[in-house]
């Protein structure tokens, strides 16, 4: 079964410092692959995805995420986090190109420190 | 354009007594999901309407849920009766069409206390 994991449920980094969060998927083919975010009493807002091509992708806001097919996994970067990108971080796969249904991790909080 | 909206934005209700979820979805998006945020959790979908038809149902509990999009437009979820478990953030979104490339677009969510 298609399935997705976010390693570190809870992140701290100082402001100016380097982002990664991580994510791992199971699935036998090539995933669509997305990360989401989501700020409190927000809904999720799509940062980047991952269909085919380039392995590295650029999203909104400053983000990038890696598709590394030999290690199943699509990591989020950001070189300089900002207080304002503390929020929950959501990895999803899309096993299917046609119906759009979206399998998600359990989450990443990400706090921020001044 | 506007976004997803999604009323009420919180509900406390007591076991068994039913409630609803409205979701108005983005004008012109004929794909409109509702998924289920338990806390500290990811969004699981629970159904997925293609227009007023609903496509993907496998995940919703229909003994107590149900759903209904008339005109293909704005969607209602149920609960008879809620649960203590229940209890959760209940998120609607829309596409223009389904499929993994097209952007979903979520509203703030319907957070449900049962008590």
């Amino acid at each position: 079964a298609q399935s997705v994991t976010q390693p570190d449920i809870h992140i701290t980094v100082s402001e100016g410092a380097s982002l990664e969060l991580r994510c791992n998927y199971s699935y036998g083919a090539t995933p669509y692959l997305f990360w989401y975010v989501q700020s409190p009493g927000q809904g999720l807002q799509l940062l980047l995805k991952y269909f085919s091509g380039d392995t590295l992708v650029q999203g909104i806001k400053g983000f990038e995420a890696e598709f590394k097919r030999s290690q199943s996994s699509f990591n989020l970067r950001k070189p300089s986090v900002h207080w304002s990108d503390a929020a929950e971080y959501f990895c999803a796969v899309g096993p299917s190109s046609n119906t759009g249904k979206l399998i998600f991790g359990q989450g990443t909080t990400l706090q921020v420190k001044p | 354009e506007a976004g997803v909206v999604q009323s009420p934005r919180y509900k406390i209700i007591e076991k068994k007594q039913p409630v609803a979820f409205w979701c108005n979805p983005i004008s012109g998006h004929n794909t409109l999901y509702w998924y289920l945020q338990n806390l500290g959790q990811g969004p699981e979908l629970l159904i997925r309407y293609e227009n007023e038809e609903a496509v993907d149902d496998s995940q919703l509990p229909k003994d107590r849920f149900s759903a209904e999009r008339l005109k293909g437009v704005d969607s209602t979820l149920k609960i008879q009766p809620a649960e203590l478990g229940d209890s959760a953030v209940y998120l609607c979104a829309s596409s223009r069409l389904a499929g993994a490339y097209n952007e979903q677009f979520f509203g703030p969510g319907t957070r449900l206390t049962v008590l």
